[in-house]
């Protein structure tokens, strides 16, 4: 079974300082991982995927096998950021079916 | 393609009432996703489509719940009788599979959101 966990709930920021919120997954298999990015009151959109080694509105995020891990970093917070963030994973070659995680809530306070 | 469509994008029911909310998938797309979301239990995946057919329902909550995909445009999910503890936000999202190397992007709808009184 594939699971991902997004510890925290809430991250609350100055504009200005760097974030990092956090995303480990489980699977046995080769996972394929995402980040979607969900503004106030507006639909989820992709914002990366590992596979592509992207950097979207100054976001990055490394795949880390031995930790399981897949945690989104961003060096210097703006206050446009703030938004829903969640973690997903889907099964490379296999089922297509996203698993997300239950999503943190990033505030960048001015 | 104007993406996913959802309608409505807001619904107050009162409490046993039936509640059908509605999607229309990007065209061409073979996975059709409904999702509900709450601030307990983030986002939940509760049913899937694969051209057209149900592969996964396990994430339905309850009987009252239940969706169709009449055809490859078009699904619905129906609660019945409605309660205040379905009060969430429902969305809908498509994806297109097979052969893509750039990993599988879903798609997803502005979301229908669900007052049940």
């Amino acid at each position: 079974a594939q699971r991902v966990t997004q510890p925290e709930k809430l991250l609350s920021v100055f504009k200005g300082a760097p974030v990092e919120l956090k995303c480990n997954y489980s699977y046995s298999g080769s996972p394929e991982l995402f980040w979607y990015v969900q503004y106030s009151r507006q639909r989820l959109q992709l914002l990366l995927r590992h596979i592509s080694r992207e950097s979207i509105k100054g976001f990055t995020a490394d795949l880390n096998k031995g930790e399981t891990s897949f945690h989104l970093k961003k060096p210097f917070a703006q206050e446009e950021d703030s938004a829903m963030y969640y973690c997903a994973l889907t099964a490379s070659g296999g089922s297509y079916i996203p698993t997300f995680g239950r999503g943190t809530s990033l505030i960048v306070h001015p | 393609d104007a993406g996913v469509i959802q309608s409505p994008r807001h619904e107050v029911t009162e409490m046993g009432q039936e509640v059908t909310l509605r999607c229309k998938p990007i065209s061409g797309h073979d996975y059709l996703f409904w999702y509900r979301q709450t601030m307990m239990r983030g986002l939940e995946l509760l049913i899937y489509f694969n051209n057209n057919v149900p592969i996964d329902d396990s994430g339905m909550p309850e009987d009252r719940f239940s969706a169709k995909m009449p055809n490859a445009s078009f699904s619905t999910l129906k609660i019945q009788p409605s309660e205040p503890r379905d009060s969430a936000v429902y969305f809908c999202a498509s994806s297109l599979t097979g052969g893509t190397l750039a990993g599988t992007e879903a798609f997803f709808g502005q979301g229908t959101r669900l007052t049940v009184v």
